[in-house]
């Protein structure tokens, strides 16, 4: 499978404890998106990067949310002291070579990661 | 914020006849795409339409774009109870390509 893989698909935790998402970006795919979606609304857009280079943040992320996306390849989401509103779910996307997306602006999404804080 | 916004919220239609939802936006835009997202799942990319283009066309699904009224609409025709989904629209407004979602339409296709 080449698609968008996320990782965990489910996380339940309690209030107070750090998170960790995972997103493996299709390969040569050069942008990576993270959005947050909550019930009955649409995706949120939190931050992207171009290879390694974090080029935009959402005035959502706050402290306690950090993205990384070393050598450009995979990227995680840290949640750190999580809150009952950050239930949520976590979803990436990628984009890139235009001969792969096949039109420019399409993102492909993974399956999402789902967080239950309680 | 969200810079679409969709109509009608939810829409039940019976098998075989033809699903119409639009979608208005506030800003210019480089191009406007609908995506697909079935309940639980990511969301999956239906069609792009650029600033400069009126309407296109991909298998059962027809997308208009109106750049002076700021809207969209896609037409789903002969639809399925598999097209049973949320659909939204959303926006590129810039070169970087951040797409800007609307809060979506729950389409439900009765058998």
């Amino acid at each position: 499978d080449t698609g968008v893989s996320q990782n965990p698909r489910h996380k339940i935790t309690k209030r107070g404890q750090n998170v960790t998402f995972r997103c493996d970006p299709i390969s040569e795919h050069n942008r990576l998106y993270w959005y947050r979606q909550t019930l009955g609304q649409g995706p949120e857009f939190l931050t992207y990067f171009q290879n390694e280079a974090q080029l935009e943040k959402s005035r959502l992320l706050s402290d306690r949310f950090s993205a990384e996306r070393p050598k450009g390849s995979f990227s995680t989401l840290e949640i750190q002291r999580t809150e009952q509103g950050d239930s949520a779910m976590y979803l990436c996307a990628s984009s890139g070579r235009v001969r792969l997306a096949g039109v420019h602006g399409e993102l492909f999404f993974g399956e999402g990661s789902r967080l239950t804080v309680l | 914020s969200q810079q679409g916004e969709e109509d009608p919220q939810a829409l039940s239609i019976q098998e075989g006849e033809n699903a119409t939802m639009n979608c208005s936006y506030k800003t210019s835009i480089n191009n406007l795409q609908w995506y697909r997202q079935n309940s639980g799942r990511g969301l999956v990319h239906l069609i792009l339409i650029r600033s400069n283009e009126r309407e296109k066309h991909s298998g059962r699904l027809r997308v208009t774009l109106d750049t002076s009224k700021k809207s969209s609409s896609l037409l789903i025709t002969a639809s399925r109870a598999a097209d049973t989904a949320s659909y939204f629209c959303a926006t590129v407004t810039g070169a970087n390509s951040k797409l800007t979602f609307g809060k979506g339409i729950t389409l439900s296709v009765r058998p």
